[in-house]
């Protein structure tokens, strides 16, 4: 089985800041992650595919990068509504999904 | 737009069946495969399997044989059992819409049902 890790597992951050998010594979994954975003009383949802992918409509100052076994999500000028919860998820060998990285307001 | 739709018994007794069903609408379920995927309270989520529009399921190897998920094409439907249950299987339940087989991006989903395993 695929482990995901995720680091850190909370993060305070201020409006306008600038975050990354890790996730770290326990083999070589290529680049087949994908991102959600999860906020409290709403469904997951698709940031990022296959590594580095913005889905459409997911606003640019989301970026994701990595390969093998290490990746990360990075946020620019955090705003409000990215307050949420983040998860990778590896599709290399079924799925699997991190712990999740929750980000809160500072 | 298609839309998903859970449903099913919000309390269920250890050791019985959790049964629930995704009901699709604004689209055919027989266009894409479909996943079920659950979050403990105060923990990740956890993918549980999808199934492809031939029927085929994959599921996560840690619920062992205890899972079971099909499809209805006549209802535009698919379910998901699970057996054996106990109170480590109670979480919020979402289904998923798996957009293909080259990313397995999970793009459309369910508001999730509560499911609560207790006696």
């Amino acid at each position: 089985d695929i482990q995901m890790t995720q680091s850190p597992s909370s993060l305070s951050a201020s409006v306008g800041d600038r975050v990354t998010i890790t996730c770290r594979a326990s083999q070589d994954i290529n680049k087949f992650l994908n991102w959600y975003q999860h906020k409290p009383g709403k469904a997951p949802h698709l940031l990022i595919s296959d590594a580095s992918n913005l889905e459409s409509g997911v606003p640019s100052r989301f970026s994701g990068s990595g390969s093998g076994t290490d990746f990360t999500l990075t946020i620019t000028n955090l705003q409000t509504e990215d307050f949420a919860t983040y998860y990778c998820q590896q599709y290399d060998n079924l799925l699997t999904f991190g712990g999740g990285t929750k980000l809160e307001i500072k | 737009q298609v839309q998903l739709q859970e449903s099913g018994p919000g309390l269920v007794k250890p050791s019985e069946t959790l049964s629930l069903t995704c009901t699709v609408s604004g689209g055919s379920i027989s266009n894409s495969y479909w996943s079920w995927i659950r979050k403990p309270p105060g923990k990740g989520l956890e993918w549980i399997g999808y199934i492809d529009f031939t029927g085929g399921t994959n599921h996560n190897p840690s619920l062992d044989s205890r899972v079971t998920i099909s499809l209805d094409t006549s209802k535009n439907q698919f379910s998901l059992k699970l057996s054996s249950v106990t109170a480590a299987d109670t979480a919020l339940y979402y289904c998923a819409r798996v957009r293909n087989l080259y990313d397995l991006g999970m793009d459309v989903w369910g508001q999730g049902t509560m499911v609560t395993v207790s006696s």
